[in-house]
């Protein structure tokens, strides 16, 4: 079946520690994007991109760093420098055209110890 | 810049009773528009999504929306709720080059 993977479900960082956020996706979507979700702030964008070995910094990029390798992996890592980590993240694929549907991964809450 | 509305941070429907959620946008062009629904700790299902044509947009679970241009509006339907549909939904409008912006969302909760 075609889909979107993340991994961890759960993870728990601790002070002063990167943490890294797996997105896998086998619907050979070129785009792919990552969005943190809070209580009552709805999904802002973090990082996406549009193909491999290129992304740009979406609306809160701050303290997050992303990678495309491969056209199906888009893992995020949530740096040190990110002082308010906990929330609720969902990676999604699209093919990049405005009128194409993204597609949801089931997502991974970051918690900080 | 784009933005979108949900004035509804809470709605609690009777089983059976109809449903209307509210999605107020703003674009300066013509926009395409998307609900999500998001059981809790689960990612995001495509419900419909409007691009051109045909204002009432069906979508899957027996939704429906309607595009109203005069009233830069969006607004979900369903006649008759279910258990089931407990749930959040998330209004979205884009392009920009694709990106979606998302409202903060309607948490849904049915009384049986």
């Amino acid at each position: 079946d075609g889909g979107i993977t993340q991994s961890p479900k759960y993870l728990f960082r601790k002070e002063g520690q990167n943490v890294t956020l797996s997105c896998e996706q086998n619907l050979n979507h070129d785009a792919m994007y990552w969005y943190r979700q809070d209580p009552g702030q709805g999904l802002r964008l973090i990082y996406y991109s549009q193909i491999v070995n290129d992304f740009q910094k979406g609306d809160i990029a701050e303290g997050y760093s992303v990678s495309r390798e491969k056209k199906e992996s888009f893992p995020l890592t949530v740096t040190s420098a990110q002082k308010n980590p906990t929330a609720f993240y969902l990676c999604a694929s699209s093919i990049p055209s405005a009128q194409e549907t993204q597609y949801f991964g089931p997502g991974t809450r970051l918690l900080v110890l | 810049a784009q933005s979108v509305t949900q004035p509804d941070i809470h709605i609690t429907v009777s089983e059976g009773a109809s449903l209307e959620l509210r999605c107020n946008y703003s674009y300066g062009a013509t926009p395409y528009l998307f609900w999500y629904v998001q059981s809790p700790g689960q990612g995001l299902q495509l419900l419909l999504k409007y691009f051109s044509g045909d204002t009432l947009v069906q979508g899957i679970k027996g939704f429906e929306a309607e595009f109203k241009r005069s009233q830069s509006s969006f607004n979900l339907r369903k006649p008759s709720v279910h258990w089931s549909d407990a749930a959040e939904y998330f209004c979205a409008v884009g392009p920009a080059g694709n990106m979606l912006t998302f409202g903060g969302g309607t948490r849904l909760m049915v009384k049986p």
